[in-house]
């Protein structure tokens, strides 16, 4: 059975750094692409950036660059999103899910999603 | 990047009709390969979300056939034959022909 598993909630201070997982089992890591979606309270998706386990290839959405960084570990099956210094702005739920070019594009399988709340 | 917009960006509907929704891009969706990667998702309320169409028109494994897409090049459509109030949720297009991927700003479907 294909499954995301996220890490739990997490409360950060602004300029903290944080690293959020997504765990996937049932299928081989390396041949689908794992997006990151940004959902901030009571908005819709925004799509942050993508990586092929396989050969590390990463892309990421223009407003993203430089905010976060995404990453993934072959060896244990599971893909980060990474904050150095988050800010208020960063509230918000986050999603991984898997899709690859060869099944069309499906982004077949979602994470359960991960909250971020970042406050003073 | 390219943009989608959807209308409506809200629905509401009578239980047992019909509901439409349309997603527009800023630019043609065909891909290089011939192939059009449009998808629809929907998102029940405090889920994740849920792929409904991929590639226009293809329906993902056990959506029920209530759901249809179409279109071609910057228009599509999602439809629904016979609204079930397990619909409820907001509904995204979403385009994977070009990176960034993008998604529509959401349609929200509540029953009348």
């Amino acid at each position: 059975e294909v499954q995301l598993v996220q890490s739990g909630a997490e409360v950060k201070k602004p300029g903290e750094s944080l690293e959020i997982s997504c765990k996937i089992s049932g299928y081989s890591f390396t041949n689908y692409w794992i997006a990151w979606v940004r959902q901030m309270p009571g908005k819709g998706l925004e799509w942050m950036g993508i990586i092929y386990p396989g050969d590390s290839d990463t892309r990421y959405r223009p407003s993203f660059q430089g905010q976060v960084t995404i990453s993934a570990d072959k060896s244990i099956s599971t893909a980060y999103l990474q904050w150095s210094s988050l800010k208020a702005s960063d509230t918000a739920m986050y999603y991984c899910a898997r899709g690859s070019y060869s099944s069309s594009w499906q982004f077949d399988y979602w994470g359960q999603g991960t909250l971020v709340t970042v406050s003073s | 990047d390219i943009v989608m917009t959807q209308t409506p960006l809200s629905s509401p509907v009578t239980l047992g009709q019909p509901a439409s929704i349309s997603c527009r891009s800023s630019e043609s969706l065909v891909h290089s390969d011939g192939n059009t990667y449009l998808s629809w998702l929907q998102q029940r309320p405090g889920q994740p979300p849920r792929l409904l169409i991929y590639k226009i028109s293809n329906r993902f494994s056990g959506v029920p056939d209530r759901f249809s897409g179409s279109g071609a090049g910057t228009d599509f459509t999602l439809k629904i034959s016979r609204v079930e109030a397990e619909d409820v949720g907001v509904y995204y297009c979403m385009q994977a022909t070009q990176f960034p991927h993008t998604f529509g700003q959401g349609t929200k479907l509540e029953i009348k």
